[in-house]
């Protein structure tokens, strides 16, 4: 069974800093693996896609990067802003099944 | 496209009684998705309709879940009779096919006394 985790739990860091958020899965057999944000008390905005064949996937200032064979993905956020708080959840997809990480909550501070 | 719509956005109830959560997903979208967020169970998925036939409701927790989608643009997610402990955030998500990415709608926040 498909298990998938976030470290770390929590993350504040001061605003401009560049920083970096795992995620690990158990079974990489996986057909893709998604980044979400999500605001307090609001749903959940996709961030980036990768299919199981890429090994990375850019938006602005985010880049994720893909490693099945170690089972492990980042989240990585360059100068970040206070409006980057928020939690980051990363998901994997495989035999229609959507299994979801803890998430890391993110601040950043002014 | 006006996004994944959800309806009610809050829904409080007592213990007992049932409960009708909707969801509209994206138009030209085939897959949809309802999940479950709690703070002690995180996200889960409860059900996976493509082309408005259920794929996989393993994750429905008990039969007083029932999930639906009678056409393309429409699907409800039933509990009957409703319990505390179904107390949570329902999401619904769809996408273009099953493996793609997916789009969440703003949820339903469930409180049942």
């Amino acid at each position: 069974k498909q298990e998938v985790t976030q470290i770390p739990a929590a993350l504040s860091v001061p605003e401009g800093e560049n920083l970096v958020l795992n995620c690990s899965f158990t079974d990489s057999a996986i057909y893709n693996l998604q980044w979400f944000r999500q605001d307090p008390g609001k749903g959940l905005t996709s961030l980036l896609l990768i299919q199981s064949s890429q090994r990375e996937q850019t938006s602005g200032r985010l880049n994720a990067s893909l490693d099945k064979s170690s089972g492990r993905s980042t989240l990585y956020i360059a100068a970040s802003q206070p409006g980057d708080s928020a939690t980051y959840l990363c998901a994997v997809y495989n035999n229609n099944d959507m299994r979801f990480g803890a998430g890391t909550r993110l601040t950043v501070k002014p | 496209d006006a996004g994944v719509i959800q309806s009610p956005r809050h829904e409080v109830t007592e213990m007992g009684q049932e409960v009708t959560l909707r969801c509209k997903p994206i138009s030209g979208h085939n897959s949809l998705f309802w999940y479950r967020q709690t703070m002690m169970r995180g996200l889960e998925l409860l059900i996976y309709f493509n082309n408005n036939v259920p794929i996989d409701d393993s994750g429905m927790p008990e039969d007083r879940f029932s999930a639906k989608m009678p056409n393309a643009s429409f699907s409800t997610l039933k509990i009957q009779p409703s319990e505390p402990r179904d107390s949570a955030v329902y999401f619904c998500a769809s996408s273009f096919q099953g493996a793609y990415e997916q789009y969440f709608g703003p949820g339903t926040r469930l409180t049942v006394t």
